[in-house]
């Protein structure tokens, strides 16, 4: 079974901060690696999907990097406002898509 | 709009009694796959299917059977629900199995009480 594992597993930050989390993955056999953006009663966003080594990726304030070489992603949020409170999920596609646990973000006006 | 829809979205039930949830997609995808989310454990694909009448087996099928008669319909059936049934269940689609890339839309969700 694949480990994909995302840290930290929760976060509490104040409205205007920036922060970031991670998601690392295996290095071998890599095809893609999704971000995903959950809210709490709703169901999992597509944010980005990443395949290249150095990849870099932006939506608004949000932006996530690819090493594929040692296996890790990095999103980072600028300027976080409550409404970014969700859980980011992660996702490594080698010949299917394995699932992080997520991080949970909560940003507190 | 662009959809996958999830039926029931609550279900209360009781061990042993037979229960089906619907999932459509209306995108015209070929992979459909079903997921169940536990606290602490992430998400964790239950069956998925390539295409119409091609089905297999996720990381946690035991106790679970799905059929993909149409390409945009795949329910996911309980033959005989347990208490460790229950939990957060998730449709999914996106264009291609073969398909890394690819975006995968979620349904909204089922939360399945098995007593």
């Amino acid at each position: 079974i694949l480990n994909v594992e995302q840290s930290p597993q929760s976060l509490h930050v104040q409205e205007g901060d920036s922060t970031n989390f991670t998601c690392s993955f295996p290095s071998s056999n890599f095809y893609a690696l999704h971000w995903y953006r959950w809210e709490t009663a709703k169901s999992p966003e597509a944010l980005f999907v990443m395949t290249l080594n150095g990849d870099e990726k932006k939506k608004g304030r949000i932006s996530a990097t690819l090493n594929t070489k040692e296996g890790y992603s990095y999103l980072y949020i600028k300027g976080s406002q409550p409404e970014d409170s969700a859980t980011y999920l992660c996702a490594f596609h080698d010949y299917k898509l394995t699932f992080g646990k997520g991080t949970l973000l909560t940003v507190n006006p | 709009e662009a959809q996958v829809t999830q039926n029931p979205r609550y279900l209360i039930t009781v061990t042993g009694k037979k229960l089906t949830v619907t999932c459509s997609q209306n995108m015209n995808h070929e992979y459909m796959s079903w997921y169940r989310q536990d606290p602490g454990l992430g998400l964790r694909q239950i069956y998925y299917s390539m295409n119409v009448e091609v089905t297999d087996k996720g990381d946690v099928p035991e106790g679970y059977k799905v059929s993909r008669k149409e390409k945009r319909n795949f329910p996911l059936i309980l033959e005989s629900p347990s208490p460790n049934q229950t939990s957060l269940y998730f449709c999914a689609s996106r264009d291609s199995g073969q398909g890394a890339t690819d975006t995968q839309y979620f349904g909204p969700g089922t939360r399945l009480t098995v007593l």
